[in-house]
C-alpha cells in the first residue's frame, strides 16, 4: 500500500509568494496531521483533522497559515504571504482514529525555503 | 501533556544491542508509551508502544519499569540503518485528540 504522499518534496520561493503544500493520506485513515520541523523548535504540530473536520489548529503560527481538507484523500497547507522564517520541513501524517493509540504514519515531508 | 526525558545522544557498535532509556516520572495511569524514530531526511516512523507489559515487535522491544516511571527501547542488533533520532512520547489512552508531542529525542550513532 502507498504511504502518505506529500508534494512537492522541495520548494524554493521568494518571500511574499503564496505556497501550497499538498498531502494524500493513507486510504482508510480518518485523521490527518500537519507538522513543522525546524532546528530551533523541533517537530511541532500545526493542525489536525478528524473525518475532514479541523479539530485543533492551536499550533498554526498565524493567520498567514491555513489548511483545508476538502475530502478524505487530500489536504493542503497554504502560506500566504510567505516569509523567510517559514523555512522548514513540513510533514503530513495520517492515522486511523477509530480506536485509541493507533500509530501515525508520516510522509517524507516538504522542504520549504523562503528567500 | 506529561513530559519525557531522554539523553541527547548515544553511540553503539554495529550488530550490538542498544538500550535507549526514557524517563517519564509524571506518567499517568492511562498514558501509553510510544516510540518513534526519524531517519535522516525522512519523516518520523512508528517503532513500538506499550502500557504496562513489555512489548516486542519486528523492529524492537520495549521494556517498561514496574512503576512505569521509565522505559527502555531495545534494538537487539543495531545496524547502520538504525542511526536515527529516537523519540519517546506519552499519549493518553483517553486522549481523543491523538496528538503526538515530540521532544528533542536521542540521536543514535551506529559505528561500523
Amino acid at each position: 500500500d502507498a504511504g502518505v504522499i506529500q508534494s512537492p518534496r522541495h520548494e524554493v520561493t521568494e518571500m511574499g509568494q503564496e505556497v501550497t503544500l499538498r498531502c494524500k493520506p493513507i486510504s482508510g485513515h480518518n485523521s490527518l496531521f500537519w507538522y513543522r520541523q525546524t532546528m530551533m523548535r523541533g517537530l511541532e504540530l500545526l493542525i489536525y483533522f478528524n473525518n475532514n473536520v479541523p479539530i485543533d489548529d492551536s499550533g498554526m503560527p498565524e493567520d498567514r497559515f491555513s489548511a483545508k481538507m476538502p475530502n478524505a484523500s487530500f489536504s493542503t497547507l497554504k502560506i500566504q504571504p510567505s516569509e523567510p522564517r517559514d523555512s522548514a520541513v513540513y510533514f503530513c501524517a495520517s492515522s486511523w482514529a477509530g480506536a485509541g493509540n493507533q500509530p501515525q504514519h508520516f510522509g517524507d515531508g516538504t522542504r520549504l525555503s523562503i528567500l | 501533556d506529561a513530559k519525557t526525558t531522554q539523553p541527547n545522544s548515544m553511540e553503539s557498535n554495529e550488530e550490538e544491542p542498544v538500550h535507549l532509556p526514557c524517563n517519564h516520572s509524571t506518567i499517568s495511569g492511562t498514558d501509553y508509551i510510544h516510540w518513534y524514530r526519524q531517519l535522516p531526511s525522512q519523516g518520523p516512523e512508528y517503532v513500538i508502544h506499550g502500557l504496562t507489559s513489555n512489548v516486542n515487535n519486528r523492529m524492537a522491544s520495549l521494556a517498561i519499569a514496574e512503576d512505569r516511571k521509565s522505559s527502555t527501547l531495545i534494538l537487539h542488533r543495531a545496524t547502520l540503518r538504525d542511526a536515527a533520532v529516537y523519540y519517546c512520547i506519552l499519549r493518553g489512552r483517553m486522549d481523543s485528540s491523538y496528538k503526538l508531542i515530540f521532544g528533542s529525542g536521542t540521536r543514535l550513532l551506529v559505528r561500523p
